[in-house]
This record gives structure tokens, sequence and C-alpha cells, in this order.
């Protein structure tokens, strides 16, 4: 069935790069997605990246994809207090267009 | 940059009643979801429309539940019979059509039930 993970926590000094790591079961997946969640906000599409790609790349963000393993990273470079927030990670089905969310990693910018 | 909107921010209910959540999706989407995230759970799909018909619904989606989009603007769920466990964080979603648009989600209406 279908199914997303991420870890539940991640926590950074101000700076550093941030790496949130996502692992999918469905290999019938066309895209998967990054959102953010800030504390009482919405869900903000961050990037995302089609099945057929290895890499993605947008400003500070850095999406990997390895197919063989299903499993998808974000890395943020130069991680500031403000990028603490919830991470989703998502994936779209060929056949359907509903996302697929995982659990969300909560990152924390510690300065 | 155009948004979704959704109204009210927060809804407090008591159990047994009906609640119609409000959605403005962006204004040249076309197909328009709800999602729902219980606290503390994942974000779940309840159902997409498109064309004013549901095009795919999950199994939370039950008779309770309903979706409409009543003029050229609003698309509203309605939960008939509130239960507790319909307590939750409501998300609408819209997007533009062909296969490769991405899902633009509003801020969401807290839903209590009590």
């Amino acid at each position: 069935g279908e199914d997303v993970e991420q870890s539940l926590f991640l926590s950074v000094r101000e700076g550093d790069s941030s790496v949130i790591n996502c692992t999918y079961t469905d290999s019938s997946s066309t895209y998967l997605y990054w959102y953010k969640q800030e504390p009482g906000a919405g869900l903000q599409l961050l990037t995302y990246i089609f099945s057929n790609m290895d890499m993605k790349q947008d400003q500070r963000l850095t999406v990997l994809l390895n197919k063989k393993d299903k499993h998808l990273s974000l890395r943020i470079a130069d991680t500031q207090t403000g990028d603490s927030a919830i991470y989703f990670c998502a994936e779209r089905m060929d056949s359907s267009y509903k996302l697929i969310f995982g659990s969300g990693t909560r990152l924390l910018v510690r300065p | 940059e155009p948004e979704v909107t959704q109204t009210p921010s927060h809804q407090v209910t008591q159990m047994g009643q009906e609640v119609i959540l409000r959605c403005v999706p962006i204004s040249n989407h076309l197909y328009f979801y709800w999602y729902r995230q219980i606290l503390g759970q994942k974000v779940e799909f309840l159902v997409s429309f498109y064309n004013n018909e549901i095009s795919e619904k999950s199994e939370i989606f039950d008779d309770q539940f309903s979706v409409e989009r009543p003029d050229g603007s609003n698309f509203t769920l309605k939960i008939r019979s509130t239960k507790l466990e319909d307590s939750a964080m409501y998300f609408c979603a819209s997007r533009l059509e062909g296969t490769n648009y991405e899902q633009y989600f509003g801020p969401g209406t807290r839903l209590t039930v009590t």
C-alpha cells in the first residue's frame, strides 16, 4: 500500500546544513513534494521533483531522489532560524492526483 | 500572489451538529481538494473535485461528508452530523488543469467538536 515515512525531529545550529529524509513505498509515484508548515499556518509548497530526476536544486534547497531505494531527501543550506517549521514529504501516484503525506519532520534551528 | 483562502479559521461545534467549511480556491484553478490533519497525525486526503463532481474520495469520506461548488468562487465541505473524531485541521487545496501542476493549500480551518 501507499506509505510515506519521515523521521520526527531534527535539530541543527544556525548556518549549518539540514538534511530531512523521507522514504516511500509506491514505485508508481510520479511526483514527490516537500511542503513546509509554520505554526498556525497552512502547507506551503517548497519544491518538487519528478520521478525520472535524481536531483533538483532551487536556491538553498536541494532535493535528492534515489528511486531504487525509494528515498527522498531535502537539504537546506545555511539553515536560518526562519527555517524552523514542520517539513512534509508527499508523493503523488501516476493514477491519481491525491497526495500521500508523511508524518512531518519538525526542524528546530538553534541560534 | 494569488492564494487559497479558508473560513472560518476556527470552528467549534457540538457533536451531532452540521458544519460547513468554506474555501475560495485560486481563481483560474479547476481541481479542488480537501485534506484533514488530526492533531499529531498525518495529513490525509479526503476528496478531489473537478467539473462539478467528485473525482476521487478516500474511505474517510463517508455519507456524512459532502462537497459542493455553489458558485464560481466557493468550494465547501459539509459534515452532516459531527462526531468527536471529526476534530481536526481541514485544508483545502486547488490546482490548475494539467498533469504537471502542483496543489496549493489554504491555511486551514481548525474544527473542534465538543
